[in-house]
């Protein structure tokens, strides 16, 4: 079982560029999250998809856009990367929305690094 | 405004001690509250799922309880282990959306 799947593991940019994160699931999940962790804030909410085809903001979208072409895949997209954008970013995802009896289960992240 | 806190931030103890977790929110109108497991390099594993009709749950030697009225839960761990080493979060559902502690690192020397 793959559960969820993060790529890549690692990254290094530069201030500028541009990079996607993939985040594949193989649960036929509904709903799929984008979170990014910091040392002494916990995981905040980037943007989310309540099914194919969806997306919406969470707490920090700023920087970043998201796309759920299928339902299996939520892609992260960084335009114009930032150094206050190094983070580690963790996918997520769920059968029913976050209010339900139905757990999150989490990827192993993409530690993402901008210089 | 959401705000999850968690203390300690930090908690060494023997093995076989009996421990609390501690987690607050601040608007007690949650849907539902969970707690996670996570070990360095690694994303999080959900432990318990609290729905807010429910006062508790059990899995093996974890209970959580839920006091929404007061805007507290706790994750009790009987007879811990050294492979209880972990950070654990807490995350609450409010308002279409998860806010998550910033966790207690748990040290639970043999």
């Amino acid at each position: 079982n793959a559960g969820v799947t993060q790529t890549p593991k690692f990254r290094v940019l530069k201030t500028g560029q541009s990079m996607t994160l993939l985040c594949a699931q193989d649960m036929n999940h509904e709903y799929m999250y984008w979170y990014r962790q910091d040392p002494g804030m916990g995981l905040r909410l980037i943007h989310y998809s309540v099914g194919e085809g969806t997306t919406a903001k969470g707490e920090v979208p700023d920087g970043y856009n998201v796309s759920r072409l299928k339902k299996q895949n939520f892609l992260l997209g960084l335009e114009s990367a930032a150094p206050s954008q190094t983070s580690v970013y963790f996918c997520a995802s769920s059968r029913g929305p976050g209010g339900s009896n139905q757990p999150q289960h989490f990827g192993d992240g993409t530690r993402l690094s901008i210089l | 405004k959401q705000e999850v806190t968690q203390i300690p931030a930090a908690l060494s103890v023997p093995e076989g001690e009996n421990l609390v977790l501690n987690c607050s929110f601040t608007d007690s109108a949650i849907y539902n509250l969970q707690w996670f497991r996570q070990d360095p390099g690694k994303g999080l594993t959900s432990l318990l799922l609290i729905q807010s009709s429910q006062r508790e749950q059990t899995s093996g030697r974890l209970n959580a309880s839920l006091d929404k009225s007061s805007g507290r839960s706790t994750l009790y761990i009987a007879a811990s282990q050294p492979g209880d080493s972990a950070t654990y979060l807490c995350a609450v559902w409010w308002f279409n959306k998860f806010y998550f502690g910033s966790g207690t690192k748990l040290n639970v020397k043999p």
